[in-house]
């Protein structure tokens, strides 16, 4: 039971690249979610997907898509990387509906550089 | 627009002390708040408080919620070197969507 896991661990970019960042998680979890975080600023919200077949916008999803490739899985991918979007990526898992307690589990995360 | 503020931002103790980290909370459509702790990678989960007053408590951490004045503590006592981390408050709005705080970095001296 691997929980959430994230590939890869650690990516640098040119400006002006495209790249994917995975998620998986085998929890069996319905919700997935994306957030980015930076130096004092916490984690926030990229996109979220309530259930297999729905994706949402979170806080900060300019710059971003996602897929969400079936219940097990959730990718964001970067279609053209600025540097502004250097940060520290986390997705994570949550039972979602119908369930009442609903934390949030994380993987280990995805250091990404923009050069 | 939503928000969370912890304090302090961060905070050095020697092992032994007592510490009460502070989240005050603006959420439009509250349906819980929780703690986490932050060291390398990951965010671990510590709590989820849904009601008023009502502790909860794992070993030395504990922490309550106040509904009427929107606000958690979490309190860690007779601290160790292991307790050192960033330890993050979230709020979960209807949707299951996390609001987090900035973080409180507590480093813990031996």
């Amino acid at each position: 039971n691997a929980g959430v896991t994230q590939t890869p661990k650690f990516q640098v970019l040119k400006t002006g690249q495209s790249m994917t960042l995975q998620c998986a998680q085998d929890m069996n979890h319905n919700s997935m979610y994306w957030y980015r975080q930076d130096p004092g600023m916490g984690l926030r919200l990229i996109y979220y997907s309530a259930s297999e077949g729905t994706t949402d916008k979170g806080e900060v999803p300019n710059g971003y898509n996602v897929s969400r490739l079936n219940k097990r899985e959730f990718s964001l991918r970067l279609e053209s990387a600025a540097p502004s979007q250097t940060s520290v990526y986390f997705c994570a898992s949550s039972p979602g509906q119908p369930y009442s307690y609903n934390e949030q589990f994380f993987g280990p995360g995805t250091r990404l550089t923009v050069l | 627009e939503d928000k969370v503020v912890q304090s302090p931002l961060s905070l050095v103790v020697h092992e032994g002390d007592t510490v009460t980290l502070n989240c005050s909370y603006e959420v439009t459509n509250f349906r819980s708040l929780l703690w986490y702790k932050q060291e390398k990678k990951a965010p671990t989960f510590l709590f989820m408080l849904t009601s008023s007053g009502i502790e909860k408590k794992s070993g030395r951490l504990s922490s309550i919620l106040d509904k009427k004045e929107l606000f958690s503590i979490l309190n860690i006592t007779a601290t160790q070197t292991g307790d050192s981390a960033v330890y993050l408050c979230a709020v979960m709005e209807y949707g299951n969507k996390l609001v987090f705080g900035a973080g409180t970095i507590l480093r813990v001296k031996s």
